[in-house]
């Protein structure tokens, strides 16, 4: 079982470069969700959808944008990344939005010179 | 949004010793998870436990959401426990997470 898959998983980019963070889950689940984690700190939900063809704005929404290309692929966008954009993404998907358990991926981590 | 803390922030044990972790929220919540971050940087669910208890081998959770707190105990630690445990609360669609507890167990 591949549960959920995130690509890739390091990417170094040069401020204002941009780039996609591509998610995938085998579970059939409708909900998915983005995350960052910062040293030290929990994570921070970026964006969701809680089912196909449709997001929300997270906590920590600005700089990013997402695509929820069909039920299983769920994408995050970095359109000119800045320093501050340096974490690790956690992509995460459950059955039904705001029940059940979330299930994660095993993170991307970006760093932004 | 929700308040959540998680105490303590770090621990070290010796293997073999139990332990309790705490996660404290400050509003009401219809959803209540427990994670395990293992030193590789992988989140393992441990439990999904909104309310009541259960147990999965050492460990079991406990939360009283009238309170507004879940405990999550862990017995015959193993230094294979060690890593960072994350409470995760919900409201309505707005996951909060602790800052964790880092856990140590020594041999």
């Amino acid at each position: 079982n591949a549960g959920v898959t995130q690509t890739p998983k390091f990417q170094v980019l040069k401020t204002g470069q941009s780039m996609t963070l591509q998610c995938a889950q085998d579970m059939n689940h409708n909900s998915m969700y983005w995350y960052r984690q910062d040293p030290g700190m929990g994570l921070r939900l970026i964006y969701y959808s809680a089912s196909e063809g449709t997001t929300d704005k997270g906590e920590v929404p600005n700089g990013y944008n997402v695509s929820r290309l069909n039920k299983r692929e769920f994408s995050l966008r970095l359109e000119s990344a800045a320093p501050s954009q340096t974490s690790v993404y956690f992509c995460a998907s459950r059955g039904q939005v705001s029940t059940g358990e979330l299930f994660f991926g095993e993170g991307s981590r970006l760093t932004v010179l | 949004g929700i308040q959540v803390e998680q105490s303590p922030p770090d621990l070290i044990l010796q293997e073999g010793a139990n332990s309790t972790l705490r996660c404290n929220f400050s509003d009401s919540v219809n959803n209540l998870q427990w994670f395990h971050q293992n030193p590789w940087g992988q989140l393992i669910n441990l439990f999904y436990i909104p309310s009541g208890t259960k147990q999965n081998g050492r460990l079991s959770a406990t939360t009283v959401a009238t309170e507004r707190y879940s405990l999550l105990y862990m017995s015959s630690s193993q230094t294979t426990d060690s890593g960072v445990y994350f409470c995760a609360v919900e409201l309505h669609n707005d996951m909060r997470f602790g800052a964790g507890t880092r856990l140590t167990v020594k041999p």
